[in-house]
């Protein structure tokens, strides 16, 4: 059964930085593109990133040059770091693996629980 | 960017109704590219739909997708008690989107 597990948020400062992980379990994790998708409180969901099995990378516009997303796969980890938080960055993170078949923009099958990130000072 | 607008944002229905759900892209979506997600309170989505029409594993038949291009379509036959939630899709032929959401709430 395929689990993903995020870990790293909290109450952080805007300005500040936060590193969130995701760990996999039940794939073989470097066939598959992962994404972090965010839900800001009471709201919809907004894509943040993807990185493929490849590892291209592909940022929302929102986050570009802020945020890094990157993986280990030999800890079966995906990881975003999340530099010059602004408060709009406020939302549940969701680690969520990819459908296809590594390569490119995906659609998501599986996703984690999430882990709330909220920027305030 | 692809913009995603769903309509409508709230649909009031009885158990046994029939549910439509639109989204309407901004421009075409490339291949059909185009995936509908489930919803609940105080859960992650799941996946109901993907490339427009293709059941993902393990959904029931009563949820079917259609559409093209940029007009696409979740439809749930015949509503069950489970399945008053938040519907969302996405488009993935050129970079990600979602769109805001319809909540099917139960009249």
């Amino acid at each position: 059964e395929v689990q993903l597990l995020e870990s790293g948020g909290g109450l952080e400062q805007p300005g500040r930085s936060l590193r969130l992980s995701c760990v996999a379990s039940g794939l073989t994790f470097s066939n598959y593109a992962m994404s972090w998708v965010r839900q800001a409180p009471g709201k919809g969901l907004e894509w943040v990133s993807l990185i493929d099995g490849g590892g291209g990378t592909y940022y929302a516009d929102s986050v570009k040059g802020r945020f890094t997303i990157s993986r280990d796969n030999s800890r079966h980890t995906l990881s975003l770091q999340m530099n010059s938080l602004r408060a709009e960055d406020t939302a549940v993170y969701y680690c969520a693996k990819g459908a296809g078949n590594g390569y490119g923009l995906d659609y998501f099958d599986y996703w984690g629980q999430g882990t709330l990130v909220t920027v305030s000072s | 960017e692809i913009v995603l607008t769903q309509s409508p944002g709230t649909l009031p229905l009885s158990p046994g109704e029939r549910a439509t759900l639109s989204c309407r892209a901004s421009q075409s979506v490339n291949r059909d590219y185009l995936a509908w997600y489930q919803q609940k309170p105080g859960q992650a989505p799941r996946l109901l739909i993907y490339g427009a029409f293709s059941r993902a594993t393990g959904i029931p038949d009563r949820f079917s997708g259609s559409g093209s291009g940029t007009d696409f379509t979740l439809t749930i036959s015949r509503l069950e008690p489970e399945d008053f939630a938040v519907y969302y899709c996405q488009q993935y032929g050129s970079s990600v989107t979602f769109g805001g959401g319809t909540k099917v709430e139960i009249k």
